[in-house]
């Protein structure tokens, strides 16, 4: 599976929009994006997938360039309960593997 | 639904103890795993399982560590003897086979004095 970068650390003011960078560069074909988060003392917690084409749910939208090399997570109202360590991770499709890395520590403040 | 359960949530053993963890997957959930999270990373696999079947094991130190999931539902992973190292937070998660999401549990809290 093809490695991520992300950010270490981000800060959003609360009720505004998070923007969370992540590259994957050497992305392959048949790899998706997913994006998990983990609060505090929590397991991670699945958020949103995509492919190539921009994705939103109830949590959040996400956004891949059209090369595919790169891609954002919006979380469009950030709350103080979106404080969290946001994990970018790509993989085959049904492939069942995740390689997490480090992720990105957001910082919601009011 | 009841989520993936874990128990204990804490446990504080001294090195060179034997320590077990047990995880029950979400109801129909045929793909059980075992990650290992070291403070400040990200889960990293150990084990993998298909229904029964361990199908990816090649993270897991096999010297001391050791796994089952012998009816295909509920899991243990075990430690022994446990060291200083191993103090980390074990999570397991769940999914359907194939299935986009995994689904994870709290996690239990390892300290090794």
């Amino acid at each position: 599976d093809a490695k991520t970068t992300q950010p270490p650390s981000m800060d959003c003011a609360e009720g505004r929009a998070a923007n969370l960078p992540c590259n994957h560069s050497t992305i392959s074909g048949n790899e998706y994006v997913y994006w998990y988060r983990q609060i505090h003392s929590q397991g991670p917690q699945y958020i949103i997938h995509g492919l190539k084409n921009n994705e939103t749910n109830e949590m959040a939208s996400l956004i891949i360039t059209e090369d595919r090399k790169s891609s954002t997570l919006i979380l469009p109202h950030a709350t103080l309960r979106d404080t969290a360590v946001y994990y970018c991770i790509v993989r085959i499709y049904n492939f069942n593997k995740f390689y997490f890395g480090s992720g990105t520590k957001l910082n919601v403040k009011p | 639904e009841a989520g993936v359960v874990q128990s204990p949530r804490y446990k504080i053993i001294e090195k060179k103890q034997p320590v077990a963890f047990w995880c029950n997957p979400i109801s129909g959930h045929n793909t059980l795993y075992w990650y290992l999270q070291n403070l400040g990373q990200g889960p990293e696999l150990l084990i993998r399982y298909e229904n029964e079947e361990a199908v990816d094991d090649s993270q897991l130190p096999k010297d001391r560590f050791s796994a089952e999931r012998l009816k295909g539902v509920d899991s243990t992973l075990k430690i022994q003897p446990a060291e200083l190292g191993d103090s980390a937070v074990y999570l397991c998660a769940s999914s359907f086979r194939g299935h986009n999401e995994q689904f994870f549990g709290p996690g239990t809290r390892l300290t090794v004095l």
